[in-house]
């Protein structure tokens, strides 16, 4: 079975702070791919990242940047000074050969002005 | 690239009525999937086409739940009888190559059962 948690619920910042969203995950699989998606009000999921199982280098997009740790399975988000157009719903997704796409919870984060 | 369309945006019926809600994914897009999210919740997976093929259905797609993709093109969700824990937005999502890509996402059909 495959499992992917983001224990925050929720999680409000004022507008340039710094943000980070955790993801862990739990799979048996060697080969897995790791999403991230965020979901503004208008309610579709748009895709931000992809990495695969044998890739652990950190990755910086922007004001986007992804922390994957194999040891701790986790593959958290951070957002550096965030904006009120970052307020939506964060998910952390995994997919295995085996299992189709597993979302986790999502985190809402608002974003103060 | 007109993107994922999903018709309609919302739907509300009555406790056993019969509702059929329509996917056009990206023209290009051989996969597609449909998943259900719940308030505050996930999306989970219900079913995966490839072409015209069902490849693969969740535990979660009752009897009840039907999908189609005649000719590998748009997609369709009936489910009979429905019932409120059925209450729920239904997304779809296509891809183009193979099921490790990114999904592409529609917006979404809302559904109330009262």
């Amino acid at each position: 079975a495959q499992k992917v948690t983001q224990a925050q619920t929720e999680i409000s910042v004022v507008e340039k702070e710094d943000v980070t969203l955790d993801c862990v995950y739990e799979t048996r699989d060697t080969t897995y791919y790791l999403f991230w998606y965020k979901q503004p009000p208008s309610g579709e999921l748009v895709f931000l990242i992809r990495r695969n199982s044998f890739d652990e280098q950190n990755e910086i997009s922007g004001r986007y940047s992804w922390n994957f740790q194999k040891s701790t399975s986790s593959f958290n988000f951070t957002i550096t000074a965030s904006q009120v157009v970052d307020s939506a719903v964060y998910f952390c997704a995994l997919l295995t050969a085996g299992n189709m796409l597993t979302f986790g919870g999502g985190t809402r984060l608002m974003v103060k002005p | 690239d007109t993107g994922v369309s999903q018709n309609p945006r919302h739907k509300i019926t009555k406790r056993g009525q019969n509702v059929t809600f329509r996917c056009d994914p990206i023209s290009e897009h051989n996969r597609l999937y449909w998943y259900r999210q719940t308030l505050g919740q996930g999306p989970e997976f219900l079913t995966y086409f490839q072409n015209e093929a069902q490849l693969e259905k969740s535990r979660l797609l009752s009897d009840r739940f039907s999908a189609e993709r005649p000719k590998g093109s748009f997609s369709t969700l009936e489910i009979q009888r429905t019932e409120q824990g059925d209450s729920a937005m239904y997304l779809c999502a296509s891809s183009y190559r193979d099921r490790y890509e990114k999904l592409f996402f529609g917006s979404g059909t809302q559904l109330s059962v009262l």
